[in-house]
């Protein structure tokens, strides 16, 4: 079956503009998250969403960042008014329900965002 | 909070040799475990879990086992191959899921 899809795979922006970046989950995958990975580094949780309730945003480095999964299927991350720093690999995966730790999440290819 | 800590790269292997990558935790309660790969240009795959202690993980050549008494997962394989050349990422997962990496240990298998 498909497996976590993200679009678009490569994004390069001037600073100051905005960004969305789509994520697309496994179908029926009730949990999805966000991460950032910079170069050379693992990923950082960024936000979690279960269905459509966003039940963490800790992770989000400013405001200038939003997610959304209005209709619990599709995310999407927002960034505003771009910086380079927000240049690194957004990450999405899913995982089936919401059962504890034992859950295994999958992740989807990326997308590569490059601010100059 | 939760963290992971893992062996710093690059490990430079040749082929058929024996692989260790040291991974050892911080975290509270009883976290899930993980091993995840990332191949040039492809995106994170898990390669094995461990969800309590002394627990084996194992997959495609590759084991750890949770040590609870060490807060450890150590990688291990027995004869690495040129294709088994990628980063590899220790993680953890505790409550919902909320998935925490370390910084990535890069393989490099030369034949």
């Amino acid at each position: 079956g498909a497996g976590v899809s993200q679009s678009p795979r490569y994004k390069v922006a001037k600073r100051g503009q905005d960004v969305a970046l789509r994520c697309d989950p496994i179908s029926g995958h009730v949990s999805l998250f966000w991460y950032q990975q910079a170069l050379g580094q693992g990923p950082e949780f960024l936000t979690y969403f279960q269905n459509e309730a966003q039940l963490d945003k800790s992770g989000l480095p400013s405001d200038r960042f939003f997610a959304e999964r209005p209709e619990g299927s599709v995310s999407t991350l927002k960034i505003q008014r771009t910086q380079q720093e927000d240049s690194a690999v957004y990450l999405c995966a899913s995982s089936l329900e919401l059962a504890g730790s034992q859950e295994t999440q999958y992740f989807g290819p990326g997308t590569r965002l490059l601010v100059l | 909070g939760n963290s992971v800590t893992q062996m710093e790269g690059p490990v430079t292997l040749s082929e058929e040799a024996f692989l260790t990558i040291n991974c050892t935790y911080t975290a509270t309660g009883y976290p899930s475990l993980f091993w995840y790969v990332q191949y040039p240009g492809e995106g994170l795959q898990l390669l094995l879990k461990a969800t309590k202690a002394d627990d084996k993980g194992s997959n495609k050549g590759f084991e750890a086992t949770y040590r609870k008494e060490t807060t450890s997962f150590h990688l291990e394989k027995g004869s690495v191959q040129v294709s088994d050349s990628a980063v590899y990422f220790c993680a953890l997962s505790g409550g919902y899921q909320k998935v925490t990496f370390g910084t990535g240990t890069k393989l490099q298998v030369i034949p």
